[in-house]
């Protein structure tokens, strides 16, 4: 079965720049959930989606937004980027997104100029 | 927010030695996952620990659950190069959809 895979793995934008990130998730799994990585706040949560509709949301300002569609595809979209939003951003999935356990893709490499 | 705290920060040592994690709350876990990750790659899941108590073992790598649920450890019994990594522990609620809050990390650097 293939895992949790994510597009770009690499980004180079520039403050101010919007930029989407893609995420598709194990065959069968239908909650996607989404992390930010810096070296100071460590992985942090983003939001999850479920069926197409957005169940939890992290402390992030509205700048990060996203959205899952029916094939359990999700995008996250960061918009007016700002140099502290260079991170690696993961995704993860699962079949529930309860307490059932999360496979992580490989991460979004975006980097803030 | 339930806060996981690991220790130690970061751990440097020679192949062969032994080593040990700790991830620690002041709540009760409901279940508690553990991670590795190498850079540049998203978080790799080793084991998930549920029961308090409970003892897991993955060929080198021991996982402890504490009784009271409220700290878990791993131990790493003759360890290679090839157990360098960011060890992190994570855990959910049941009433939290989709969310793991994790701990800062333990950086194990393993050197020949």
């Amino acid at each position: 079965k293939a895992g949790v895979t994510q597009t770009p793995r690499y980004l180079i934008k520039t403050r101010g720049q919007q930029v989407t990130l893609s995420c598709s998730p194990i065959s069968g799994h239908r909650s996607v959930s989404w992390y930010q990585q810096t070296p100071g706040q460590g992985l942090q949560f983003l939001f999850e989606y479920f069926s197409e509709t957005q169940r939890n949301k992290g402390n992030f300002p509205g700048r990060f937004s996203g959205r899952q569609f029916s094939n359990s595809r999700s995008e996250m979209n960061v918009s007016t980027l700002e140099l502290g939003d260079s991170a690696l951003y993961l995704c993860a999935s699962s079949l529930l997104g309860a307490t059932d356990t999360q496979y992580f893709g490989p991460g979004t490499r975006l980097t803030v100029l | 927010t339930q806060l996981l705290e690991q220790s130690p920060q970061f751990l440097s040592i020679q192949e062969g030695e032994n080593l040990t994690v700790y991830c620690n709350s002041s709540s009760v876990f409901s279940s508690l996952q553990w991670y590795r990750q190498e850079p540049g790659e998203g978080p790799v899941l080793l084991v998930t620990v549920v029961t308090g108590g409970e003892v897991k073992k993955l060929k080198r790598l021991t996982f402890q659950f504490g009784d009271a649920r409220k700290d878990s450890s791993l131990h790493i019994t003759a360890a290679q190069t090839g157990d360098t990594g960011l060890y992190l522990c994570a855990s959910s609620k049941v009433d939290s959809w989709g969310k793991l809050q994790f701990g800062a990390g333990t950086q194990v650097v393993v050197t020949p």
